[in-house]
């Protein structure tokens, strides 16, 4: 069975200027989530969804980020414009439904902006 | 604030030796932890887990305890190998199912 994928693997942008993370979660997992880890440091959620719905978006800094999950299924997250401190890894995961089920993460995209 | 991850940032294991990873945590009505592995490159990945009802948990090669009375936890390694070369982080649900990451112990494993 495929796990989460995640595309681009690696993106190297200068700041200001728009990126896209795309991520196809595991088939029949209804919860998606994004994830940003800087180097060093644990993960830290962005946003959770629950099929089509944001319902956890308290991390996501609104002014410049936003995510999308049309039809419950593929998601994803924009930056624009991107800023020299979002250089990070982005993780998605996915999840079953109900509490404590196992998040599985995608591979992530390496994010440098210059 | 963070809840979890007070971790050594590094340790390093002769390949055989078993190897103990250390998390502290600052919740006490936590119930609920998960280790993590995460190799370069990767994203992280389940090893195991332990809820508050228990003190001890076994996996394959894997052994994690809790104490609560001093809100720690640790995953011990068995034999540990080159493989095993990775950052593990303790990680807690929230209410909200949002994991709490700690820094994470990036283990080398000596050959």
């Amino acid at each position: 069975e495929a796990g989460v994928v995640q595309s681009p693997r690696y993106k190297i942008i200068e700041k200001k200027q728009p990126v896209a993370f795309w991520c196809n979660p595991i088939s029949g997992h209804n919860t998606l989530y994004w994830y940003r880890q800087n180097l060093g440091q644990g993960p830290e959620l962005l946003i959770r969804y629950e099929n089509e719905e944001a319902v956890d978006d308290s991390q996501l800094p609104k002014d410049r980020f936003s995510a999308e999950r049309l039809k419950g299924v593929d998601s994803t997250l924009k930056i624009q414009p991107a800023e020299l401190g979002d250089s990070a890894v982005y993780l998605c995961a996915s999840s079953e439904d109900g509490p404590y089920n196992e998040q599985f993460f995608g591979p992530g995209t390496r994010l440098t902006v210059l | 604030g963070e809840s979890v991850g007070l971790h050594l940032p590094t340790l390093s294991v002769q390949e055989g030796d078993n190897s103990i990873i250390n998390c502290a945590y600052s919740n006490s009505a936590s119930d609920y932890f998960i280790w993590y592995k995460q190799e370069s490159g990767k994203g992280p990945q389940f090893i195991i887990d332990i809820r508050s009802n228990m003190d001890k948990r076994q996996g394959q090669r894997v052994t994690v305890l809790l104490n609560k009375t001093v809100k720690h936890l640790s995953l011990q390694i068995a034999a540990t190998q080159p493989g095993d070369s990775a950052v593990y982080f303790c990680a807690e649900p929230g209410a909200a199912r949002q994991l709490t990451f700690g820094s994470g112990t990036q283990l080398t494993v000596l050959p």
